[in-house]
């Protein structure tokens, strides 16, 4: 199973923008890059997907390397309601997958 | 309704106790699954099920039970639990792979005493 690494914790300022990296060395050409974030007490959330180009939505921005081997989630404005953990995840395109969370990155946000 | 829901919220049980984790969802989703989280750590996949079949068993004790009646609901049976089991437990469902998006309930916060 493909592995994801990212930094264990960041903090940026309340209304700057945020950008998370995520390492996915060993990703397969069939592997969809997956964001999620869990806020305290709750589930994980979607914030995002991409397969191999650039993805935006209401909630973010998904930045894909030419070479598939890392990504960068971008917070556009970070507001407090933003402190996370954000996980980064490979789903398989063709197979049942197990979803395996890597440790994630503790997002920290100051007023 | 994209919601997936768990009952109870809250469950506190005695090692010799026998109770039943809930997971409901609507979407038509065909896959879903079971997660174990421990506090400050990210979620340990446990069970998938796929079109109501076990499909992936990630070695988990056999205190665990799990059961999916039907397309729409997972059952976490429990039995014989030990303290270090406590743990929020999380159901999620997908539409299916890759680039289908994955839904998480809130959870089911589990105290074994």
């Amino acid at each position: 199973d493909a592995k994801t690494t990212q930094p264990n914790s960041m903090e940026s300022n309340e209304e700057e923008p945020v950008h998370l990296p995520c390492n996915h060395s060993t990703i397969s050409g069939t592997d969809y890059i997956h964001w999620y974030r869990q806020l305290p007490s709750q589930g994980p959330e979607y914030v995002i997907h991409g397969l191999t180009s650039n993805v935006n939505n209401r909630m973010a921005s998904l930045a894909i390397a030419e070479d598939r081997k890392s990504s960068t989630l971008i917070l556009h404005r970070a507001t407090l309601r933003d402190a996370a953990v954000y996980y980064c995840i490979l789903r398989p395109m063709n197979r049942d997958d197990k979803i395996i969370f890597g440790k994630g990155t503790r997002l920290h946000i100051l007023p | 309704d994209t919601e997936v829901t768990q009952t109870p919220k809250h469950l506190v049980m005695g090692m010799t106790n026998k109770k039943s984790l809930k997971c409901e969802q609507h979407m038509g989703h065909r896959a879903m699954y079971w997660y174990k989280q421990k506090a400050k750590k990210p979620p340990e996949l446990m069970f998938v099920y796929s079109y109501e079949k076990l499909s992936i068993n990630e070695s988990v004790p056999s205190r665990f039970s799990p059961e999916c009646p039907n397309s729409s609901l997972l059952n976490l049976h429990l039995h014989a639990l030990q303290p270090e089991d406590s743990a929020l437990y999380l159901c999620a469902s997908s539409g299916g792979r890759g680039g289908n998006t994955i839904y998480f309930g809130e959870g089911s916060w589990l105290t074994v005493v």
